[in-house]
């Protein structure tokens, strides 16, 4: 059973702070892991991919992945109320393989 | 990015009855393409992979009479939900796997409301 675990929140932080979403995943062969963002009623949106140990930054948005840990983040700088929704954590073994995802965590970022 | 479109986005019908989702890739020739379904506030649960020209692959618990699928052409997968009934009413997403880029591109989503 590969399995994908996250907060589920809700997460609340003020306009203008830091907000910190993490995610840990128990399969060791994972190689793609993805952040998604969905609004209520829509479809999940693709924030940021990462592949590499390390940090990949993205305008506000940062991705940080320690596969040794097996854990990987999303930090969401300067957030903005527009970044309230709830965040999908997804890791894929290899590409072409379907994708497993955590159970979101909600964001709310208050004006 | 990749573009997948699905219709309709959103469905109501009488318990019993059977509803058709189409997903189409606008801009490629997908392959594969998957199937997931989210009840409120839930996470993405996948219910079964399409294969172009070949059988779906489904989940355990999924059942493969009840939601047919049929990927006959690079560019289309249906879903069909057979005898609905309330507790199918759910958020349907298709989305489609690069074998290039890792990336999975998403349709808008089918609505589906069982009455």
């Amino acid at each position: 059973q590969k399995e994908v675990e996250q907060n589920s929140g809700p997460l609340s932080v003020p306009e203008g702070a830091i907000a910190s979403l993490n995610c840990t995943y128990s399969d060791r062969v994972s190689q793609s892991f993805f952040w998604y963002r969905q609004y209520s009623g829509k479809s999940p949106e693709l924030i940021m991919s990462i592949y590499s140990n390390g940090d990949k930054e993205d305008g506000r948005f940062t991705a940080q992945l320690n596969k040794a840990s097996q854990y990987v983040s999303l930090l969401i700088r300067d957030s903005q109320p527009s970044d309230s929704a709830t965040y999908l954590c997804a890791v894929a073994p290899s590409t072409g393989n379907q994708f497993y995802f955590g159970t979101g965590t909600s964001l709310t970022v208050i004006p | 990015g990749a573009v997948v479109s699905q219709h309709p986005s959103w469905v109501i019908c009488k318990s019993g009855t059977s509803v058709k989702i189409e997903c189409r890739s606008l801009d490629f020739q997908a392959t594969t393409m998957f199937w997931y379904r989210q009840f409120p506030k839930q996470s993405l649960m996948l219910m079964a992979t399409s294969n172009e020209g070949s059988k779906a692959t489904y989940e355990q618990g999924v059942e493969k009479d009840k939601f047919l699928i049929n990927h006959a052409s690079l560019t289309l997968s249906t879903l069909t939900v057979t005898s609905a009934h309330p507790e199918d009413s759910s958020f349907y997403i298709c989305t489609y796997s690069s074998l290039s880029s890792y990336e999975q591109y998403f349709g808008p989503g089918t609505r589906l409301t069982v009455t």
